[in-house]
């Protein structure tokens, strides 16, 4: 398996509060990758980044932000929570954005908002 | 956009059986189309691609076709077991810049 490990597994928060999931790879893979998984919707792009301080915008980044200091760490925040956001979290990596490379994915983080 | 279209949602085999997942798009532009197995508790896990040179391609017990002209394709699993059963997703996605779209997701089920 790559090496992502995903911090929290399981979290239970109140609307409103702010919430940040932590993604950790010992691959050096480049790219990073949020999705959150919904029933129905399969997986959808939150945010992903293609190096240290840089980052872009996925397909549902509204609510989200997020952070990479370090090529190993990619951040997720929810900086006010909502009961929408009651998701499971992933983080991906790749070598690279072509077809190429494979994305590996994380053990994913479950989050309920109440 | 890309969008991607998966089913059916929900399938159920007799071990031995084969099952077949269809997906279709909708870029034109999308060359490379992955399918990831996703067990109960764990992150998805890739478990065949196919890119758009290529018409069909096989893994022991797993096939990929893809119809270009048609934009849709295809998993094929053969001789199903108990542990075949996980929930499946396709994706695709082209190279200029384009990023990984998936399907809803089909959930196996194969009963002994």
């Amino acid at each position: 398996d790559a090496g992502i490990t995903q911090s929290p597994r399981h979290k239970v928060t109140e609307t409103g509060t702010p919430v940040t999931l932590r993604c950790h790879q010992t691959e050096n893979h480049r790219y990073m990758y949020w999705y959150r998984q919904d029933p129905g919707h399969g997986l959808r792009l939150i945010h992903y980044s293609y190096g240290v301080k840089d980052t872009d915008k996925g397909e549902v980044s509204d609510g989200y932000s997020v952070s990479r200091s370090k090529t190993e760490d990619f951040l997720l925040t929810l900086e006010s929570a909502t009961s929408s956001q009651t998701s499971v979290y992933f983080c991906a990596i790749s070598e690279s954005w072509s077809s190429s490379y494979e994305q590996y994915f994380g053990p994913g983080t479950r989050l309920t908002v109440t | 956009g890309e969008n991607v279209e998966q089913h059916p949602s929900t399938l159920s085999v007799q071990e031995g059986d084969s099952a077949v997942i269809k997906c279709t798009y909708s870029d034109s532009a999308s060359n490379y189309f992955p399918w990831y197995k996703q067990e109960l508790g764990k992150g998805p896990q890739l478990i065949i691609d196919i890119r758009s040179n290529v018409g069909e391609k096989k893994d022991q017990r797993i096939a990929v076709t893809l119809n270009k002209t048609a934009k849709h394709f295809s998993l094929h699993i053969t001789e199903t077991q108990p542990e075949d059963s996980a929930v499946y997703f396709c994706a695709a996605r082209n190279n200029q810049g384009g990023k990984l779209i998936f399907g809803q997701g089909t959930e196996l089920s194969v009963k002994p």
